[in-house]
């Protein structure tokens, strides 16, 4: 059974920089073909992929964040690791993690989502 | 980056009607297409991947169709428990990108 949930500061202040993370089961990620997705959604708004880590351990950014953005996984955790400077009140979201298998079985999309952790920018 | 948009932004209809909700990329993505059912409060749901693909689970009455740059999701007959905003994903690159959603109440 395929499970993620996502870990992290509820607030955080403007400027700061914040570590989230996505604990998953029932895969590896050094397994060929998965890879795991962040995405946010501000509250009201539309989703927006932010960054991925495959199992080769390529990592791939989102054109407009790219430069606050780093991904990371540690596969003896079954964790992928997200932060991301320079927080804005317009980075208030929930932001999400998610498994893809680009295998030949696979769907090679989001196919299993976490929960979402909120996180509120505030002073 | 690959630009989607979806249309109608909102959508009204009764139980049992025939609903479609069209995507349109900016540029030729194939059959790099997914569609997402979110309820409120809730992660996103996968529908349908490879433009057509009923993904396992889900009921049959949604079906996609289109490649290219224009496809489309539709409910054959609409239940009460299809109430949600619905999402298009393109995936032919790694730059994925979503659709802005089009929420669907029914009457």
């Amino acid at each position: 059974q395929v499970t993620l949930r996502e870990s992290g500061p509820a607030l955080v202040k403007p400027t700061q920089t914040v570590t989230l993370t996505c604990t998953f089961s029932g895969f590896s990620l050094s397994t060929s073909g998965m890879c795991v997705s962040w995405i946010r959604q501000p509250p009201g708004k539309a989703l927006e992929w932010l960054a991925l880590v495959d199992w080769d351990g390529a990592r791939y950014y989102s054109t407009s964040l790219k430069t606050r953005l780093t991904i990371s996984n540690d596969t003896s955790k079954n964790q992928v690791v997200l932060t991301m400077t320079n927080m804005d009140p317009v980075d208030t979201a929930t932001y999400y993690c998610a498994r893809i298998s680009r295998s030949a079985s696979g769907t090679a999309t989001h196919e299993y989502w976490g929960p979402g952790t909120l996180v509120t920018v505030s002073a | 980056d690959v630009q989607m948009t979806q249309s109608p932004s909102t959508l009204s209809a009764s139980v049992g009607d025939r609903v479609t909700i069209t995507c349109r990329a900016s540029q030729n993505i194939k059959i790099w297409l997914a569609w997402y059912q979110q309820e409120p409060g809730k992660a996103p749901k996968l529908l349908i991947y490879k433009a057509s693909s009923l993904r396992s689970g889900v009921p049959s009455r949604f079906s996609g169709s289109g490649s290219g740059t224009e496809f489309t999701l539709t409910i054959s007959s609409l239940q009460p428990e299809d109430s949600a905003t619905y999402y298009c994903q393109q995936y032919d690159s790694y730059l994925y990108t979503f659709g802005q959603g089009t929420k669907l109440e029914i009457k």
